[in-house]
């Protein structure tokens, strides 16, 4: 049973280049969640989404930062007009299901995005 | 929201000795405490979780126990190597399913 994938692992872009950030949940798991770390700091929630609908936002910077969770294919994470500040370790997470008993989250081994 | 306080930042002990790092939290609704170990460059692992119905849980050399009138809980680990040497994140979810995380606590084993 594969777990959490996410690719790239490492991605360096220019500021003003945009980032995509790919997510594919563990074999069940509908629900998916991003988080982003910077270096020595914890896990700062992002948004949270189910498939083909966004659950709660409320940690993702209104402008420049979007998120999608198809019907097919990965969830995805996509920075416009990078800016330094947003190198980061981005990870995602993934369960089965928000109810008490099925809402562990299991991670996936992140994008480490650099801005030049 | 929620706000999740853990200490200490940094932890260090010889090899063989426990380590204990705490978590208070501020959401008296919070009612799922998981515990990830993060090794350097790795993804964060869920190594154990307790809910808000149980005081105490364990396994093998790792204890997790929560004080719900306090609103703290701690990660107990006992005979501690090497490998444990890693960083450590608690976190405190309510009823808006999204876990938050406190700032984790470097743990270093001394062999």
């Amino acid at each position: 049973n594969a777990g959490v994938m996410q690719n790239p692992r490492h991605l360096v872009r220019r500021r003003g280049q945009e980032a995509r950030l790919r997510c594919s949940p563990m074999k069940g798991h509908s629900h998916v969640y991003w988080y982003r770390q910077l270096p020595e700091e914890g896990l700062k929630f992002m948004v949270y989404l189910q498939k083909e609908n966004i659950i709660d936002e409320s940690g993702m910077p209104k402008e420049r930062f979007s998120a999608e969770f198809p019907k097919e294919g990965p969830s995805i994470l996509r920075i416009q007009q990078v800016v330094r500040g947003d190198s980061a370790a981005y990870f995602c997470a993934s369960s089965p299901s928000p109810v008490a008993g099925r809402d562990t989250q299991y991670f996936g081994p992140g994008t480490r995005l650099t801005v030049l | 929201g929620e706000n999740v306080e853990q200490h200490p930042s940094t932890l260090s002990v010889q090899e063989g000795d426990s380590a204990v790092i705490k978590c208070t939290y501020s959401d008296s609704a919070s009612n799922y405490f998981p515990w990830y170990k993060q090794e350097l460059g790795k993804r964060p692992q869920l190594i154990i979780d307790i809910r808000s119905n149980v005081g105490e849980k364990k396994d093998q050399r790792i204890a997790v126990t929560l004080n719900k009138t306090a609103k703290h809980f701690s990660l107990h680990i006992t005979e501690t190597q090497p490998e444990d040497s890693a960083v450590y994140f608690c976190a405190a979810r309510g009823g808006s399913y999204i876990p938050t995380f406190g700032r984790g606590t470097s743990l270093i084993v001394h062999p």
